[in-house]
């Protein structure tokens, strides 16, 4: 079975704290995506990785920032968390080779409470 | 980037068929249209994509209207299990097709009744 699997999947900070939040994928995809869901708003894309280094701002990159050092790991950094970071961050994967059609495979997400 | 419209919510009976419907006026020639539904506490998953020509596969059906403007996905037989938020999305072609990114509206909470 294809798999996306995020660290957390509940994790409880407080304001101003650094926050990891780890994606990994077994299916050698080329990329990766980072999104947040918060009620009434849907999911809002912060960043995607087409390659191993590279990364592209999404929608809503403010307050984030990403890294991809191994093809198979993508992590999303909050540098100093803040209470409107609160929300549930969904990691995906998918392969290049598919362009306009591929699959995006989800993680089961990650629910982060910012005090 | 084109947009599509769904409605916020519907309901269906067990073992009925259940029409999703999905605007998208401002398609373009080559967007192709997806549908991913998100069971509850779960990420979304893949449900179907299609371009022009309506699709089957063994988790539904998507008819593509003839002018592209709109799509309905079909559940020929809804489960409760079948309960979820469904979402139409458009490819987003600003990329130039390289990495497949997609972008999600607030799509259709589906309620499925016994």
């Amino acid at each position: 079975d294809v798999k996306v699997t995020q660290s957390s999947r509940y994790l409880v900070k407080r304001t101003g704290e650094k926050v990891f939040l780890e994606c990994v994928q077994d299916m050698d995809h080329e990329n990766m995506f980072w999104y947040r869901q918060d009620p009434g708003l849907g999911l809002r894309l912060i960043y995607f990785s087409y390659d191993v280094k590279m990364k592209e701002k999404g929608d809503i990159p403010e307050g984030y920032s990403v890294s991809r050092e191994k093809k198979e790991r993508f992590s999303l950094i909050l540098e100093s968390a803040s209470t409107n970071q609160t929300s549930m961050y969904l990691c995906a994967s998918s392969s290049s080779g598919d362009g306009y059609t591929g699959e995006l495979f989800f993680g089961e997400g990650s629910r982060l409470t910012v005090l | 980037d084109a947009k599509t419209t769904q409605p916020n919510s519907m309901e269906s009976n067990e073992e009925e068929p259940v029409h999703l419907p999905c605007n998208h006026s401002t398609i373009s020639g080559t967007d192709y249209i997806h549908w991913y539904r998100q069971l509850p506490s779960q990420g979304p998953e893949y449900v179907i994509h299609g371009l022009t020509s309506n699709v089957n596969n063994r988790m539904a059906s998507l008819a593509i209207a003839e002018d592209r403007k709109s799509s309905t996905l079909i559940l020929h037989r809804a489960t409760l299990r079948d309960a979820a938020v469904y979402y139409c999305i458009l490819r987003d072609r600003a990329d130039g097709g390289a990495t497949n990114k997609l972008i999600f509206g607030t799509g259709t909470l589906l309620a499925v009744q016994p």
